[in-house]
C-alpha cells in the first residue's frame, strides 16, 4: 500500500497570504489528523477529520481550518499567514478504530517571510 | 492536562552502546503509548507501541514496556548503530476513537562510529 502523501513538500509564502496544504491518506483510511511541528513548541495537534466531519480540534486560532473530502483526502488552510506559522505540517491517517495507530506523511515545510 | 515528558537531549553514543530514553506520561484514562522516530528531512515513523499495562512493544531491536505503576514507557536498545541516529518522540493517545496524539519534545540521538 502506498503511504500517506502530502503536497506540496515545500512552500514559501509572505505574511498576510493564505496557503492550502493537501494530504492523501493510506488507501482505506478514513481518519486524517494534522499536526504542526516547530522547534519551539514541538509537535502540536491541529485537528482530526473522520468521514468528512471534524471530530477534534487543537488549540489553534480560527485562521487554521481544514476539510475532508468523500475520498478521505484532506486539506488544511491557513489564512492571513504570520511569521510564526513557519513550520513543518504533518498529516497522519488511521484506519482501524481498534489499533489507534497513526501513520504519518513526510510533511509540508512552510516558510513565511 | 494530558502530557508526555521525555528526557531532553541531545544524546550522543558510540556504536554498540546501550540506549535508554526516558518517557513518562500523565495518568489520565487508559492511553495507548507510542514511540515514533524522525529521520532528518522526513516525517514520523511508528517505531513501536503498547496498548495496555505491562505490554512490551518491540521493533528493530528497540523495546519499551508500558509501566502503569510508574507511568513510564522508556525506550531501550541494547546495541545502537549509526543508522539509529534520529529524533525519537514518545507519544500517548487519548483513548476511544479520539485520534489525537500528545507528543513529548523529542530526543535527538547521535550515534558515532
Amino acid at each position: 500500500k502506498a503511504g500517506v502523501t502530502q503536497t506540496p513538500r515545500y512552500l514559501i509564502k509572505t505574511r498576510g497570504q493564505q496557503v492550502t496544504l493537501s494530504c492523501s491518506p493510506i488507501s482505506g483510511h478514513r481518519s486524517v489528523s494534522w499536526y504542526q511541528q516547530t522547534p519551539g513548541q514541538g509537535l502540536q495537534f491541529l485537528f482530526e477529520y473522520f468521514s468528512e466531519t471534524q471530530r477534534n480540534k487543537g488549540n489553534f486560532p480560527g485562521r487554521f481550518s481544514g476539510r475532508q473530502f468523500s475520498n478521505s483526502r484532506s486539506e488544511m488552510n491557513v489564512s492571513t499567514l504570520e511569521l510564526g506559522d513557519s513550520a513543518l505540517y504533518l498529516c497522519a491517517s488511521s484506519g482501524d478504530p481498534q489499533s489507534e495507530t497513526q501513520y504519518f506523511g513526510p510533511g509540508t515545510r512552510l516558510l513565511v517571510l | 492536562g494530558d502530557s508526555v515528558t521525555q528526557m531532553e537531549g541531545p544524546v550522543t553514543l558510540s556504536e554498540e552502546a546501550f540506549l535508554t530514553i526516558n518517557c513518562t506520561y500523565t495518568a489520565t484514562g487508559y492511553p495507548s503509548l507510542f514511540w515514533y522516530v524522525q529521520y532528518p528531512g522526513e516525517g514520523l515513523q511508528l517505531l513501536l507501541k503498547a496498548t495496555k499495562a505491562d505490554d512490551k512493544g518491540s521493533n528493530k531491536g528497540f523495546e519499551a514496556t508500558y509501566r502503569k505503576e510508574t507511568t513510564s514507557f522508556h525506550l531501550e536498545k541494547g546495541s545502537v548503530q549509526v543508522s539509529d541516529s534520529a529524533v525519537y518522540f514518545c507519544a500517548r493517545d487519548h483513548g476511544g476513537s479520539n485520534y489525537k496524539l500528545t507528543f513529548g519534545k523529542g530526543t535527538l540521538l547521535t550515534v558515532n562510529p
